[in-house]
C-alpha cells in the first residue's frame, strides 16, 4: 500500500463552522506533513510531525490546529478560518533518514495524498 | 526563503528536449523534483543529495551542483504525459526535515 488517503476530497464551511481534515497512511512511515497551495502556487509547508510529535509550525494561525493520534494519522482542525484560507490542503508522509553528520532528521521523498479541496465562506 | 525555477512556463513539440532550473540563496542538503497535472497531487520523481549527483530516471535526469546551490531537471525526447507544472524541492544543509518547494514550471507538450 503506498498511499496516502485524504478525506473529505471537498469542503466548504462557513466562518464560524468547525471542521476538520483528516489524513491517513499504512506505509510505515514516522514524518507526516500539512502542506497548503494556492491555485498556481507551490505548495506550501504548514506544519511537520516527526515520530508523532510537532517538530515543526511554520508560525501558522491558531485557527489551524494540527493533531497526530498514531504514526498513520494524522488530523487538521479548523475554526474560524477566513476566506483567504480557501485552499487545496495537502497531507504527505515519509521515510525519516539521518543525516550521516550529526544527528539531523531528514527527509525521504515525499508521498502525497489527493487533498481536501477547501471553500470557506 | 522559496527557490527561484526558470523558465516560468515552457511548450514543447513531442519528441523535443528541455531544461527546467532551480536555484536556492541558501546552502542546500538535497533537491527533490515533483510533477502535479491538473487538480492532482505533486508525485515523486527523484531526489539529489549534496556530492554533485547525477541521477537518471527514464528519459528524465537531473544534476545539483551544491557549490551554486543549483539543481537543474533534463527532459528528454518529451512525452505528452510529461505535461505539468514542476517544483524543485529544497532542503537547506541546517535544515531539519523541511522540504520548501520552488516558484514552479509549468510544461506543455503539444503532438
Amino acid at each position: 500500500d503506498t498511499e496516502v488517503t485524504q478525506t473529505p476530497k471537498h469542503l466548504v464551511m462557513g466562518m464560524t463552522n468547525k471542521k476538520s481534515l483528516k489524513c491517513e497512511q499504512h506505509m510505515g512511515h514516522r514524518a507526516m506533513y500539512w502542506y497548503k497551495q494556492k491555485a498556481k502556487k507551490p505548495p506550501e509547508l504548514m506544519f511537520v510531525y516527526s515520530y508523532e510529535k510537532l517538530s515543526i509550525n511554520e508560525s501558522v494561525p491558531s485557527r489551524f490546529s494540527p493533531e497526530c493520534p498514531n504514526s498513520s494519522l494524522l488530523n487538521l482542525h479548523l475554526h474560524a478560518l477566513q476566506p483567504e484560507d480557501s485552499a487545496l490542503y495537502l497531507c504527505a508522509s515519509s521515510q525519516v533518514r539521518f543525516r550521516f553528520t550529526g544527528n539531523t532528521a531528514t527527509n525521504e521523498k515525499l508521498f502525497f495524498g489527493s487533498g481536501t479541496q477547501l471553500s470557506v465562506l | 526563503q522559496q527557490p527561484v525555477q526558470s523558465p516560468q512556463a515552457v511548450i514543447l513539440r513531442e519528441g523535443e528536449d528541455a531544461v527546467i532550473n532551480c536555484s536556492s540563496s541558501k546552502a542546500l542538503y538535497s533537491v527533490h523534483w515533483y510533477r502535479q497535472k491538473h487538480g492532482e497531487a505533486p508525485v515523486f520523481l527523484m531526489i539529489l543529495l549534496k556530492g554533485g549527483e547525477q541521477k537518471g530516471h527514464d528519459k528524465i535526469s537531473a544534476s545539483f551542483n551544491e557549490k551554486k546551490q543549483q539543481s537543474s531537471l533534463y527532459l528528454t525526447a518529451s512525452q505528452l504525459s510529461y505535461s505539468g507544472t514542476y517544483f524543485c524541492g529544497t532542503e537547506r544543509s541546517g535544515g531539519y526535515q523541511k522540504v520548501t518547494f520552488g516558484t514552479g514550471t509549468k510544461l506543455q507538450v503539444i503532438p
